[in-house]
Order: structure tokens, then C-alpha cells, then sequence
């Protein structure tokens, strides 16, 4: 069954390093997704992005993070200058519709990103 | 803006017996969806089940079926004849129909199913 990938599933990374945490969505998708989970706190949404463009963003999403799909069938999210803050699981996630249309979103195991 | 609550951080049933999660919500849409998804140990989240609000019937899918009151703006979830893979993580949330794109998520609750 297809399914989306994370890499990695665990990063730590210095106060101020940049981070880039990539995902491989089911391959017919067209939605993607961002969202993150800082420990013992609810799943929070960052980012959605179709047609390579942002459709919409959270307040979380802020200028130090960027989300990119640079060869069709990667999405990464960078972190420019990672904070204490950013500690966090981050999962991605995609559909084939538009999440509003069904809901229904296909998430990836997530990347545990410690910053120290 | 929308908010998700669930109340039971933690909860465990033994197997074959039925357990009930409780999920409530505070919103002033009138269309949107609901859900509950679940995320095994180190496993990814999956949909268990989804209810557009507009419908009155409550979803069902197999073991697990879901409580819809609008009016009360709760949502439980009831899941038959526990299995051993049931445990997990189970996660409220919320999606307003067109517009936005965000799923809104309650903090969780641990189910664990006992032999």
C-alpha cells in the first residue's frame, strides 16, 4: 500500500543550525502538508502547498521556515535558523483531493527534530 | 477559531470489551468535517473515520462508529470488540468544509487495549 516517507526519523541539531526535513508523498497526490507536534502539546498545522505554491500557512509558519518540492516528488521543510522552540515531531502528509474537499490525509510516521 | 478537547488523556479496555472516547469541539461553522484518526506505536496516523456534519446519521466503519451530537458539539468515538491493535493514539479533529485546508486536532488519548 502506498504510503508517505519521512526522512530522518530523528535529527539533532545545534541552536541556529539549519534543518531541511524531506518527505515523499503518495505519488498521485497533488496536496501537501505540513504539520507538527511538540511534545505532550496537540498536532498543530504549519503549511499546505499545491501547484508548487503555499495555499495556506499557520502563524507558527513564520519567514524562518520554507517549504520546497524541488524535483516532483520530494517536499521538504527547511528551518533556517533552528531554535529551542522547534523541538518538535514534524509530520508531513498529502491527498489527492483537496483536504477541504474529503479530509482525508495521508501522513507520513514523522521526523522527531531535538535542537539542543 | 476552532478548538478540539479531549478529556481522557489516557484509557484502557480489555479485549473484546467496548471502549468510548470522548472528543468535543467549539466552532461557529456550520459545515465541516470531523475525525478521528489513529496512530499505532511508531506507526504512521490513519483515518479511522470521518463525519460530514450536515448528515445526521452517524458514520460507521466496521467496529468503530462515532457519536455525532451537533447541537452539543461532541463527538465520541466507539470502537466494538477491542482488539490488541487498537492500541494507540487517537486523535479528534476538526476540518471546516472549502476555505481552509487545516485540520484542527484535540491533544490525543491513549488507548490500550489489555489481553
Amino acid at each position: 500500500e502506498p504510503e508517505v516517507t519521512q526522512t530522518p526519523s530523528h535529527q539533532v541539531t545545534q541552536m541556529g543550525q539549519e534543518v531541511i526535513l524531506r518527505c515523499v508523498p503518495i505519488s498521485n497526490h497533488l496536496y501537501f502538508y505540513w504539520y507538527r507536534q511538540i511534545l505532550g502539546q496537540k498536532v498543530e498545522f504549519l503549511v499546505s502547498f499545491y501547484n508548487n505554491e503555499i495555499s495556506e500557512k499557520s502563524e507558527i509558519f513564520d519567514d524562518q521556515f520554507s517549504v520546497e518540492r524541488p524535483d516532483g516528488s520530494n517536499f521538504t521543510l527547511k528551518i533556517r535558523s533552528t531554535k529551542l522552540e522547534d523541538s518538535a515531531m514534524y509530520f508531513c502528509a498529502s491527498s489527492a483531493q483537496r483536504g477541504a474537499n474529503t479530509g482525508e490525509l495521508f501522513f507520513g510516521e514523522g521526523s522527531r527534530l531535538t535542537v539542543l | 477559531a476552532q478548538t478540539v478537547t479531549q478529556s481522557q488523556p489516557e484509557m484502557s479496555v480489555q479485549e473484546a470489551e467496548t471502549v468510548t472516547l470522548s472528543c468535543t469541539y467549539d466552532t461557529s461553522e456550520n459545515n465541516y468535517y470531523l475525525f478521528w484518526y489513529k496512530q499505532p506505536p511508531s506507526r504512521q496516523m490513519i483515518l479511522v473515520i470521518r463525519q460530514e456534519a450536515y448528515k445526521q446519521q452517524n458514520a460507521t466503519e466496521n467496529r468503530f462508529s462515532v457519536n455525532f451530537q451537533k447541537a452539543a458539539k461532541s463527538f465520541s468515538l466507539k470502537i466494538s470488540d477491542s482488539q490488541l491493535g487498537d492500541t494507540a493514539m487517537y486523535f479528534c479533529a476538526f476540518m471546516k468544509r472549502g476555505g481552509s485546508e487545516k485540520l484542527v486536532f484535540g491533544k490525543g488519548t491513549k488507548l490500550t487495549v489489555n489481553p
